[in-house]
């Protein structure tokens, strides 16, 4: 059975740069591994996706292994503004969406 | 402004009486989706649309209907809700494929059912 695994919470101080892992075991070959933020009483926004090793942007880097089995999203010098609950989102080997559980990251000053 | 509309914001309902949520979008996206949100229990999808006339059950369908007669609209029905549909619900919508492409959330629902 697909499950994915991510920390419920985390803490950090503006400026750090901040590391959240989610792991995936029995995902599906070929499909995308894909990072969403959600502010309270909003709906997910979209911030990063990749297949494998690195992609970038303007906001986050990812970083998927050879393996595929997790991924690490990382948020470079965080605000206040990034405290957010951030989900990782796969699909599994039966191409069934995956949510993680959420972590919930807390930017203290 | 690419977006996903959904109305009305804020529900109260009672037990029974039958409930539709809207929601609109107007990227020209295939793809369109409803899930509930639920403290500790995170995104549940409830049913999905890969395009007009093509619906199938998410997660958690039972309770729920949908539509898709055409591709800018996908309303969720509640025929009868009942207490345990109190929850926050999402529309979503993305350009091909399963969710799991760059996918615009609405602004979500909170409906509570007494």
């Amino acid at each position: 059975l697909a499950k994915t695994t991510q920390p419920i919470s985390m803490d950090s101080y503006e400026g750090q740069e901040v590391n959240i892992t989610c792991s995936h075991n029995n995902i599906a070959t070929n499909d995308y591994i894909t990072w969403y933020q959600q502010f309270p009483s909003q709906g997910p926004r979209f911030i990063i996706q990749g297949y494998k090793t690195k992609v970038t942007n303007e906001v986050a880097s990812l970083f998927i292994p050879a393996d595929r089995k997790s991924s690490t999203l990382s948020l470079p010098r965080v605000s206040l503004s990034d405290t957010a609950v951030y989900y990782c989102l796969t699909l599994d080997s039966n191409y069934q969406l995956i949510w993680g559980a959420g972590t919930k990251l807390i930017i203290k000053p | 402004e690419a977006q996903v509309t959904q109305n009305p914001r804020y529900l109260i309902t009672v037990t029974g009486k039958k409930l539709t949520v809207t929601c609109s979008q107007n990227m020209n996206h295939e793809y369109m989706s409803w899930y509930r949100q639920d403290p500790g229990l995170g995104l549940r999808q409830i049913y999905y649309s890969m395009n007009v006339e093509v619906t199938d059950k998410g997660d958690v369908p039972e309770g729920y209907k949908v539509s898709r007669k055409e591709k800018r609209n996908f309303p969720l029905i509640l025929e009868s809700p009942s207490p345990n549909q109190t929850s926050l619900y999402f529309c979503a919508s993305s350009l091909g494929g399963q969710m799991n492409t760059e996918a615009f959330f609405g602004q979500g629902t909170r409906l509570t059912v007494v």
